[in-house]
């Protein structure tokens, strides 16, 4: 069985460029998550997506975005890229909202901002 | 809102030997788990073992047991027989009880463990 995907692996952008980063979740998970690990620090909890629909999200300003897809693949944007944007953004997902104890961790993106 | 946290950055330990790492939470639910990630340079997140805080029996998973305490809000991690593979990043994390993820898991800043040969 395949494991949560995420591309790319790696990302440079120049600060107020937009960025899109992609998870694709182990089949027939509907839940994805997201989160930021900026360096030094722990996992910070970023957005939540479940059958479609953004259900919550963490402390972060509205330039982070995202959708899900009917497939429950699900996109990341980061708009209006700044310096301390720069981290490793990691996605996870899980069977369902119910089965949010566990989740199952992609490999994550290095966005770097310039 | 829960916290998480590990007091200590940086652990070392001689292969073949025993090493505990710490973490401690607050919350006020009841229900909830723990866990403890590994995150080994390669960056991928593996999950250790998982701890339900309405089981009062502590988990084991080979290697890896951790000791639960739940009125003291303390959850440590200690690997036994120490191998090299087990060099990495550790993350203890708290997680919400299976009403949902609205909150995604809330970690702590880890705990960066060595191996010594």
């Amino acid at each position: 069985e395949a494991g949560v995907t995420q591309s790319p692996t790696h990302l440079i952008k120049t600060r107020g460029q937009q960025a899109t980063l992609r998870c694709s979740p182990i089949s027939g998970h509907t839940s994805v998550y997201w989160y930021q690990q900026a360096l030094g620090l722990g996992l910070q909890f970023l957005l939540w997506y479940d059958e479609g629909e953004e259900r919550n999200r963490g402390n972060f300003p509205p330039r982070f975005s995202g959708r899900q897809f009917p497939n429950y693949s699900s996109e990341l944007n980061v708009n209006a890229l700044e310096l301390e944007d720069s981290a490793l953004y990691l996605c996870a997902s899980s069977f369902a909202s119910t089965y949010s104890y566990e989740q199952y961790f992609g490999p994550g993106t290095r966005l770097t901002v310039t | 809102a829960q916290t998480v946290t590990q007091s200590q950055p940086e652990m070392s330990v001689q292969e073949a030997e025993t090493v505990t790492l710490s973490c401690t939470y607050d919350t006020s639910e009841s229900d909830y788990y723990l866990f403890w990630y590994k995150q080994p340079p390669s960056r991928q997140m593996i999950l250790v073992i998982r701890q339900e805080a309405y089981k009062q029996q502590n988990a084991t998973e080979n290697r890896f047991s951790v000791n639960f305490q739940k009125a003291a809000k303390s959850f440590s991690l200690k690997i036994s027989d120490s191998q090299l593979g087990d060099a990495a990043m550790y993350f203890c994390a708290y997680g919400p009880d299976s009403g949902g993820g609205a909150d995604g898991l809330t970690f702590g800043k880890g705990t960066h463990l060595i191996i010594q040969p």
